[in-house]
């Protein structure tokens, strides 16, 4: 299986700064990779799909690159509504897999 | 709109079944592959199942291989997850999510869940 590694595990940020998650992948995954955020209590949703592509209605500050193993999550301007965990996700090979989280929370 | 809405979770005893089904409303629901997620308590995500659009295709993971099936009804707009042989570490909120396209790729729409607890 191909496993995901996220970091941080957790940040806290103040409104307006820049945030960044990482996420690797044990093997080479192409660009099939995900974001997801999943709000407290809530169920998850997609934001960025094939590494770099955002789902439309999702706000741009959101954005994400990456190819082959490394990838990264940004937040140019991170608002109080960001605060939530998000998960990258592969889908190059089954069992589809996911990182451990980010939890992203304001100051 | 998209609507997915899980029903069948609830308190079971280790040992015995359940089947889980979600409804899908506002898309052409035999055109999409569909997946089956889930997220034990304060724990993250973990992928379970897919069935390909036309339910030909189907996999499992290996933690649920031989005790849990996926599968789907496509006149009735609804997806199912047969689980057998349940144990306290199946305990989670169990989602559906819709695939992209037809076989598997990513889960652009999801359902708000329904809990599982195995317990005696």
């Amino acid at each position: 299986d191909i496993q995901m590694t996220q970091s941080p595990a957790s940040l806290s940020a103040s409104v307006g700064d820049r945030v960044t998650i990482t996420c690797q992948a044990s093997q080479a995954i192409s660009n099939y990779l995900n974001w997801y955020q999943q709000k407290p209590g809530k169920a998850p949703e997609l934001l960025i799909y094939d590494a770099s592509n955002l789902k439309t209605g999702v706000p741009s500050r959101f954005s994400g690159s990456g190819s082959g193993t490394d990838f990264t999550f940004t937040i140019t301007s991170v608002q109080p509504e960001d605060v939530a965990t998000y998960y990258c996700q592969q889908y190059n090979t089954l069992p589809f897999t996911f990182g451990p989280g980010a939890k992203v929370t304001i100051k | 709109q998209v609507q997915l809405v899980e029903s069948g979770g609830g308190v079971v005893q280790p040992g015995t079944s359940l089947r889980l089904s979600c409804a899908a409303s506002g898309f052409t629901f035999s055109s999409y592959g569909m997946h089956w997620v889930r997220q034990a308590p304060g724990k993250g995500l973990e992928w379970v199942a897919v069935i390909s659009y036309d339910g030909r295709n189907k996999y499992t993971a290996q933690s649920v291989k031989g005790r849990f099936t996926i599968s789907r009804d496509n006149s009735k707009n609804t997806l199912y997850l047969q689980m057998n042989s349940l144990r306290a570490e199946d305990t989670a909120v169990y989602y559906c999510a819709k695939d992209y396209i037809s076989t598997y790729s990513y889960f652009d729409y999801w359902g708000q869940g329904t809990l599982v607890t195995v317990s005696s």
